[in-house]
C-alpha cells in the first residue's frame, strides 16, 4: 500500500484560478515537506512542517499556502495560478525535523496551468 | 548560499561497466550529503547519505565519499545493471535549517544498455 498519497495525480488549471494539492502520509512521521520540480529547474524545496508548525519557507510568493489539518496531512493551496506554476509538486515526510532524517517522497502531482 | 552542481546531464553505459558521477557543492555550513534516485513516474528515494567528510556511504553496491577540501561528492558503482537506469541526484542538506532543507542538483540520467 502506498505510504504517501498525493491527489490528484494530474491537474489542469486555467490562469488565475485556485487549486489545492492533497498530501497524506501513513508512515507515522512528524515532519512533512513540499518540493517543486519544473522542466527548467532542479527539484526545489518549498516548505517544511514539524508537528503541524511551519519550520522553513523558501517560497517567495504568498500565493502558495500550506495547510495542515492533521499531523499526517499537508495540503498545498495555490492561488492566482500562472503558467510558470506548471510543475510536478512532491510531498515528502520524515520521522522528525532536523538531524538529516531520510525524507520519503510521494509520487507527485503534475500541475499544468493554461 | 547553498548549491549543488552536476555537470553530467546524461551517462550511457553497458551492463557491468563502472559508473562514476561527479558532483560539487557549495555551502557555508557543515554539510550532510545525499544521493537520491528517481525512477520514471515516481518521487525521488534515498540511495545513501554521508554525514562526515572522508567517510564512505554505501547502499545496493553504490558508494560515495565527500571531500571537504575539493567540495566534491562523487557516486560510483563497480558494475552497473540495466535496473540501475534512473536519474541520480546529488543533494545537499543545509546546516542552517538543521538539515530540513534539501538542495538538489540538476540530476544525471543514467541509461544502462544490455
Amino acid at each position: 500500500d502506498p505510504k504517501i498519497i498525493q491527489k490528484p495525480k494530474y491537474l489542469v488549471a486555467v490562469t488565475g484560478s485556485e487549486k489545492i494539492l492533497i498530501c497524506e502520509q501513513y508512515l507515522g512521521h512528524n515532519a512533512m515537506y513540499w518540493y517543486r520540480q519544473s522542466a527548467k529547474k532542479p527539484l526545489e524545496f518549498m516548505f517544511s512542517y514539524s508537528y503541524q508548525k511551519l519550520m522553513d519557507n523558501q517560497t517567495a510568493s504568498s500565493r502558495f499556502q500550506p495547510q495542515s489539518s492533521k499531523k499526517n496531512h499537508l495540503d498545498l493551496q495555490i492561488t492566482a495560478l500562472k503558467p510558470d506554476d506548471s510543475a510536478t509538486y512532491f510531498c515528502a515526510s520524515s520521522q522528525d525535523a532536523g538531524g538529516a532524517y531520510e525524507q520519503y517522497f510521494g509520487p507527485g502531482t503534475r500541475l499544468t496551468v493554461l | 548560499g547553498n548549491s549543488v552542481t552536476q555537470m553530467q546531464g546524461q551517462v550511457t553505459l553497458s551492463e557491468e561497466e563502472f559508473l562514476f558521477i561527479n558532483c560539487t557543492y557549495s555551502t557555508t555550513g557543515y554539510p550532510t550529503l545525499f544521493w537520491y534516485v528517481q525512477y520514471p513516474g515516481e518521487g525521488p528515494q534515498l540511495l545513501l547519505k554521508v554525514t562526515t567528510a572522508n567517510n564512505k556511504g554505501s547502499s545496493r553496491g553504490f558508494e560515495a565519499t565527500y571531500d571537504k577540501g575539493t567540495t566534491s561528492f562523487h557516486l560510483q558503482k563497480a558494475s552497473v545493471q540495466e535496473s540501475d537506469s534512473a536519474v541520480y541526484y546529488c543533494v545537499l542538506g543545509d546546516q542552517e535549517s538543521n538539515y530540513n532543507v534539501l538542495y538538489f542538483g540538476s540530476g544525471t540520467k543514467l541509461t544502462v544498455e544490455p
